[in-house]
């Protein structure tokens, strides 16, 4: 089973803010994912990779971006934060179709 | 806290044979329970959801799930299933309005044979 670290677990910060969530697994999978979550509703894809050097847009559109230059991080980065970017973020990976998540990071902008 | 068991790892099933994947969940209160599914090289997909109201809910590509409060369930089926169906279901349940907390089940990997 993979191992999916994501730091910090709770972040508040101010508007106008840079910020880069940070996702590292240990289990060598190719295929990443950033989703974002909204209190009691369903995730969004917002971010994906399918290995080093591959980033691509989800379903849902967002100001944040990714990059993949290892295989074991893929940290997201808000270039200004704002309070409409308050939520979770959960990050996970998928091999052989099975998926693993990460604890997820709450983000407050204030 | 919350949890959720999906007692199946793995099924088969031929095709135009009815589905049912199991999903038995841990909570207090009313939970908001969903139903993914994950596509070989695709993001997870939401089937549907249930957050209230009628126990039975319609989701995508012919799926429902029932939610029995008794039986802490919420088991997704497909009276027919299609070869596309084949890949890896994930039930989850939220804590409710107002709440970050999702866990998600283990998975069900569902295989479809001709």
């Amino acid at each position: 089973e993979a191992d999916i670290y994501q730091t910090p677990r709770y972040l508040v910060i101010g508007t106008g803010k840079k910020i880069t969530l940070e996702c590292s697994q240990t289990m060598g999978h190719d295929k990443m994912y950033w989703y974002q979550q909204d209190p009691g509703m369903e995730l969004h894809l917002i971010h994906y990779s399918y290995g080093v050097n591959s980033t691509e847009k989800g379903d849902l559109s967002s100001e944040s971006t990714v990059s993949r230059i290892r295989t074991e991080h893929f940290p997201l980065t808000l270039e200004s934060a704002r309070p409409s970017h308050t939520s979770q973020y959960l990050c996970a990976t998928s091999q052989g179709g099975k998926a693993f998540f990460g604890q997820g990071t709450r983000l407050t902008v204030v | 806290a919350q949890s959720v068991t999906q007692p199946d790892i793995h099924i088969t099933v031929s095709e135009g044979a009815s589905l049912e994947l199991r999903c038995n969940y841990s909570y207090g209160a009313t939970p908001y329970l969903f139903w993914y599914v994950q596509s070989p090289g695709q993001g997870l997909q939401l089937l549907l959801k249930y957050f209230s109201g009628d126990t039975l809910v319609q989701g995508i590509k012919g799926f429902e799930a029932e939610f029995k409060r008794s039986q802490s369930s919420f088991n997704l089926r497909k009276p027919s299933v299609h070869w596309s169906d084949a890949a890896e279901y994930f039930c989850a349940v939220g804590a409710g309005a107002g709440s970050y907390q999702l866990t998600f089940g283990k998975g069900t990997k569902l295989s479809v044979i001709p």
